[in-house]
């Protein structure tokens, strides 16, 4: 059972190139999210679903679009990449609303931006 | 701004010391969740706590929640140094229980 697995791992980008971060989860869940890392800020919520073909913004989402076409995948896209945009990024599942359940997370993301 | 603070920001303890770190939050919460994470890694989850309860163990943490001071606490007994790792509190928000809203952690550095 892999969990939640994050694709890639690491990658640098220059200033104003675009990418995608791929978060696949293989438990069925229902909810998904994404969030960054930065050092002192703990994690910040990007974007979350909360089943396939909904997304809605979190704490901080300028910058970034997601997409979850699939139930098990979801995915979080950088058009223009900024050095601001430097940082780890985690994807997380859930079951069900977290009233009632705790979140299983990926490994990670570590993205640079030059 | 982040709804949960972790006190101290950092704790370096021997092992076979207890360890506890503090959490406060702003707002009403349906619960509240203590994560680990290992450097490098990512999040696992440890332990969950509803509004209504004002403990919770399980094997060497034990939580506590005071819903009135808006705080929770962690304590690990007898500590070992593979519990070295960063400690977060993550509250779940009435209205908003779809997601997880974290605290700026805990570093904790276990020495033999």
């Amino acid at each position: 059972n892999a969990g939640v697995t994050q694709t890639p791992k690491f990658r640098v980008l220059k200033t104003g190139q675009s990418m995608t971060l791929l978060c696949a989860q293989d438990m069925n869940h229902e909810y998904m999210y994404w969030y960054r890392q930065d050092p002192g800020m703990g994690l910040r919520l990007i974007h979350y679903s909360v089943g396939e073909g909904t997304t809605a913004k979190g704490e901080v989402p300028d910058g970034y679009n997601v997409s979850r076409l699939k139930k098990q995948n979801f995915l979080l896209g950088l058009e223009s990449a900024a050095p601001s945009q430097t940082s780890v990024y985690f994807c997380a599942s859930s079951s069900r609303q977290f009233a009632n359940t705790e979140a299983f997370f990926g490994q990670g993301t570590r993205l640079t931006v030059v | 701004s982040q709804q949960g603070e972790e006190d101290p920001q950092a704790l370096s303890i021997q092992e076979g010391e207890n360890a506890t770190m503090n959490c406060s939050y702003k707002t009403s919460i349906n619960n509240l969740q203590w994560y680990r994470q290992n450097s490098g890694r990512g999040l696992v989850h440890l332990i969950l706590i509803r509004s209504n309860e004002r403990e919770k163990h399980s094997g060497r943490l034990r939580v506590t929640l005071d819903t009135s001071k808006k705080s929770s606490s962690l304590l690990i007994t007898a500590s070992r140094a593979a519990d070295t790792a960063s400690y977060f509190c993550a509250t779940a928000v009435g209205g908003t229980a779809s997601k997880l809203t974290f605290g700026t952690g805990t570093r904790l550095q276990v020495t033999l």
